[in-house]
């Protein structure tokens, strides 16, 4: 079935240090990527995502981009602030033998603390 | 986006007992879906609720366990049965976007403790 693998972690960091969480995934279709977030004591909310290879996702100033020949969707922001501290989930939708599976698969979650 | 919202926010329970979950929308979703959180893990995903059929369970998680309702295209329930300890954990229920979109958003969670 559809898997992601996630760097896990914990990832410790300074302000303004450069950050990537990789993230690599099998699918047997073509799915769609996703970045999600989850900040301390909220819920968790898309960050970014791209639905075909080659698009990149941004957003926050975080970019990933759709690596179909490495199956790969690293997360990249190249400075990072104390309010990005949060857990960090790759995940995956539709990329199953039917397309209308829309469930989402998920990764181990990476949590990111930025020190000031 | 969609506005989802969950009931209780958090609970501690005794074992052995259930606790429902609900999971409102503030638009008319289709599909509708209830995740697993257990403590430092990942999201797992326990069934797939769609209105007018029955829910869809993962492999691991049954209906006696985990009955679900979806009355209508804004409305669910989950109900944890016969809680034990290793019940503890967030369950979310998500929606997705419904433009074919495979994007869900996610409820703010439902913290579960079993005594």
């Amino acid at each position: 079935g559809d898997s992601v693998t996630q760097m896990e972690g914990p990832v410790t960091l300074s302000e303004e240090a450069f950050l990537t969480i990789n993230c690599t995934y099998t699918a047997t279709g073509y799915p769609s990527l996703f970045w999600y977030v989850q900040y301390p004591g909220e819920g968790l909310q898309l960050l970014l995502k791209a639905t075909k290879a080659d698009d990149k996702g941004s957003n926050k100033g975080f970019e990933a981009t759709y690596r179909k020949e490495t199956t790969s969707f690293h997360l990249e922001k190249g400075s990072v602030q104390v309010s990005d501290s949060a857990v960090y989930f790759c995940a995956l939708s539709g990329g199953g033998q039917y397309v209308n599976d829309y469930k989402l698969s998920f990764g181990a979650g990476t949590t990111v603390t930025v020190r000031a | 986006s969609a506005v989802i919202s969950q009931k209780p926010s958090r609970d501690i329970c005794q074992r052995g007992t259930s606790l429902t979950i609900q999971c409102q929308v503030d638009s008319q979703v289709t599909m509708m879906f209830w995740y697993r959180q257990q403590p430092g893990q990942s999201l797992t995903l326990i069934a797939t609720a769609n209105q007018g059929s029955e829910a869809t369970y993962e492999s691991g998680f049954v209906i006696d366990k985990f009955p679900i309702s979806r009355p209508n295209l804004t409305f669910s329930t989950l109900t944890v049965s016969n809680m034990s300890p290793e019940d503890s954990s967030i369950y979310l229920c998500s929606v997705e976007k419904g433009t074919g979109s495979y994007e869900q958003y996610f409820g703010p969670g439902t913290r579960l403790t079993v005594t």
